[in-house]
């Protein structure tokens, strides 16, 4: 069956450096999400992204995060520098239109 | 402003038993609701989505109910087993935004032997 596969499972930083997110989407789908959830909240939408552009952000995706798809496969969310408040699970999803999201595993990202 | 509240907030339940969890939303445009099965650490895993013209959706033992006019939605689950242990999250999609899903904090349901 497929999956959406996000890799690193944990990743561990320290503040103030950049970290790179890493997503494979299932292949058929077109459009891509990025969410967050922070220990204990709710999970929170942060980007989508269509047709090789953002097409929706929150208030959450400040200048600190960007997203990019760098070849067919991956779709990547990179936050320059990162704060003790950026600690949260981050969520991949894909799907192929205003149907169910799936959902990756998760990289939970700890900065220190 | 777009929010989900579900109620309860936890749950325990014995092993075989149903029961009933509850989502209230005020979502506008509505587009669909779906129920999401989150296990602790992992990624939310669909359950059903319904769209505005439908009022039950049943997966499984999963059955889930929808009333657009008051923007209520119920999950309920039959002869619970001890994986059905997780957090359930009713989601909220509003017309003409795809990824921009309103997320409940979910109910934690812990089914006991």
């Amino acid at each position: 069956e497929p999956e959406v596969t996000q890799t690193p499972s944990h990743q561990v930083t320290q503040m103030g450096q950049e970290v790179i997110l890493r997503c494979v989407p299932i292949s058929n789908h077109l459009y891509f999400y990025w969410y967050r959830q922070i220990l204990g909240q709710k999970v929170e939408f942060l980007v989508s992204f269509y047709n090789n552009e953002i097409s929706e952000k929150s208030e959450i995706f400040d200048d600190q995060f960007s997203v990019e798809r760098p070849d067919g496969s991956n779709f990547t969310l990179k936050i320059r520098s990162t704060k003790l408040e950026d600690s949260a699970m981050y969520f991949c999803a894909s799907n192929r239109g205003n149907t169910e999201a799936f959902f990756g595993q998760g990289t939970r990202l700890t900065v220190v | 402003k777009n929010q989900v509240e579900q109620s309860p907030q936890s749950l325990i339940i014995l092993e075989g038993k149903n029961c009933t969890l509850q989502c209230n939303y005020t979502v506008s445009p509505f587009s669909n609701l779906r129920w999401y099965k989150q296990d602790t650490g992992r990624g939310p895993v669909s359950l059903t989505i319904m769209t505005f013209s439908e009022n039950t959706k049943s997966n499984g033992r999963y059955t889930a109910t929808l009333d657009a006019d008051t923007k209520q939605s119920s999950l309920h689950i039959t002869a619970s087993q001890l994986s059905d242990s997780a957090s359930y999250i009713c989601v909220v999609s509003a017309w003409g935004s795809q990824g921009n899903l309103i997320f409940g904090k979910g109910t934690k349901l812990s089914v006991k032997p």
